[in-house]
């Protein structure tokens, strides 16, 4: 199957620092990746949907500004935690859509976020 | 809008006996319908989905799924369940237009006792 992998998985930060997920899809092209967050033992959020070579679509009440999305390549999307603050600590997970197959996204394995 | 409810929180089931795990959905037009479980600190693990076709929709690990129209459902079922079978469980539900997003349910954990 498709292999969806995250950098970094774990990160500890300080609060006002930015912080910079990638999320890569290693064998094969994802014209649009989704960005997810989960609190724990809760469901996850969608926070934003990026295509490649355009602006990311945001989820009401999800900060533009504060969670900064990039979709450069067909096989990388970036997402920028800008000034962290304590309650941005979160799992961060993102999934890959080929748009080939219309039934599965292909999900990462998920960035810890800490921020102190 | 589309939405998906697992109204359970807890699942508790003994070793041995059937597990099934609830989920509804609502969705305009035909879903696509997902069953995904995550282990403690890990990602996601897809364990099966409905696209089309039979409603009954076998699984990994043993897990099976029935969807039924008239009912909106697409329940999670096992028919032995396995200590090594507890964790977060979660239903999805995508429209059937290319480049959507998937939307989870709450999740319901799934408690195994020896």
């Amino acid at each position: 199957g498709a292999v969806v992998s995250q950098h970094p998985s774990r990160v500890i930060c300080k609060s006002g620092t930015s912080v910079k997920i990638e999320c890569r899809s290693l064998d094969f092209q994802a014209t649009t990746m989704f960005w997810y967050r989960q609190f724990p033992k809760k469901s996850l959020m969608l926070m934003a949907t990026s295509n490649e070579g355009s602006k990311a679509t945001y989820e009401q009440g999800v900060e533009k500004d504060k969670f900064l999305i990039n979709h450069a390549s067909l096989t990388l999307s970036t997402l920028t935690v800008t000034s962290a603050h304590p309650e941005d600590s979160s799992f961060y997970i993102c999934s890959a859509d080929s748009g080939r197959a219309l039934n599965e996204q292909f999900f990462g394995p998920g960035t810890r976020l800490t921020v102190l | 809008a589309q939405s998906v409810a697992q109204p359970e929180d807890q699942v508790n089931v003994a070793e041995g006996n059937p597990l099934t795990v609830k989920c509804t959905y609502s969705v305009s037009g035909n879903p696509y319908l997902f069953w995904y479980v995550q282990y403690p600190n890990r990602g996601l693990q897809f364990l099966l989905k409905y696209i089309t076709g039979d409603n009954l929709v076998k699984g990994s690990y043993g897990f099976e799924a029935e969807f039924n129209k008239s009912q909106t459902s697409f329940h999670l079922k096992k028919p032995s369940a396995l200590v090594s079978d507890s964790a977060l469980y979660f239903c999805a539900v995508r429209s059937n237009q290319a480049g959507t997003a998937l939307i989870f349910g709450k999740g319901t954990t799934l408690s195994v006792s020896s």
